[in-house]
């Protein structure tokens, strides 16, 4: 299972652009990114996946280098309801059998 | 709504005692994955079936287990409970190379 490393804490203010860089160097073939968002005492939510280059949705954007050894999740100008946990996940494609890891995941305070 | 349902949402029980924790995963999806978060602790993996035979193991404790039955709700078993074991325990389904979406958890608390 390939490791992955993130900041352990962020702090922002609202309005900012906020850049959570992933590092993941153990990244196989088969294996794709994935970002979580958790709030306190609640189940964690999707955010994006991606393989590679650049995947944009409605709440993120994820950009891979052409290595794949890291990502990094953008969040658009943040509001004080993104403050949370975000978890970067190495997740292999195909097959039944999968362990959704998680690390120890970046806390992200958003200042006002 | 995420659409896994796990009951209950809380569960306050005495050490030495079992409990059974419920998930309803999402329709259609046959995979379901089982977490333990302790208090500021991350998510800890603790097993993973798909349609009804377990397919992925973490560190989960031997008093734990677990099973998904043939309409594919799955239920996790804690026995002869410790202080320890006083944690949110997560439930999340997902179809092959899908997005996994986790239920609101169930909150148990061992005294």
């Amino acid at each position: 299972l390939a490791k992955t490393t993130q900041p352990i804490s962020m702090d922002s203010y609202e309005g900012q652009e906020v850049n959570i860089t992933c590092s993941h160097n153990n990244i196989a073939t088969n294996d794709y990114i994935t970002w979580y968002q958790q709030f306190p005492s609640q189940g964690p939510r999707f955010i994006i996946q991606g393989y590679k280059t650049k995947v944009t949705n409605e709440v993120a954007s994820l950009f891979i280098p052409a290595d794949r050894k890291s990502s990094t999740l953008s969040l658009p100008r943040v509001s004080l309801s993104d403050t949370a946990v975000y978890y970067c996940l190495v997740v292999p494609l195909g097959g039944s059998a999968r362990q959704l890891t998680f690390g120890s995941g970046t806390q992200l305070t958003v200042l006002p | 709504d995420s659409g896994v349902t796990q009951t209950p949402k809380h569960l306050i029980t005495a050490t030495g005692q079992r409990v059974t924790l419920r998930c309803s995963p999402r329709s259609g999806d046959l995979s379901v994955y089982w977490y333990q978060q302790s208090l500021d602790q991350g998510l800890q993996f603790l097993i993973q079936y798909y349609n009804g035979e377990e397919r992925a193991k973490g560190n989960i404790l031997e008093r734990f287990s677990a099973q998904q039955f043939p309409d594919l709700h799955s239920e996790l078993n804690l026995s002869s409970l410790e202080l320890g074991d006083s944690a949110l325990y997560f439930c999340a389904s997902d179809e092959v190379n899908t997005e996994a979406f986790f239920g609101q958890g169930t909150r148990l608390t061992v005294v």
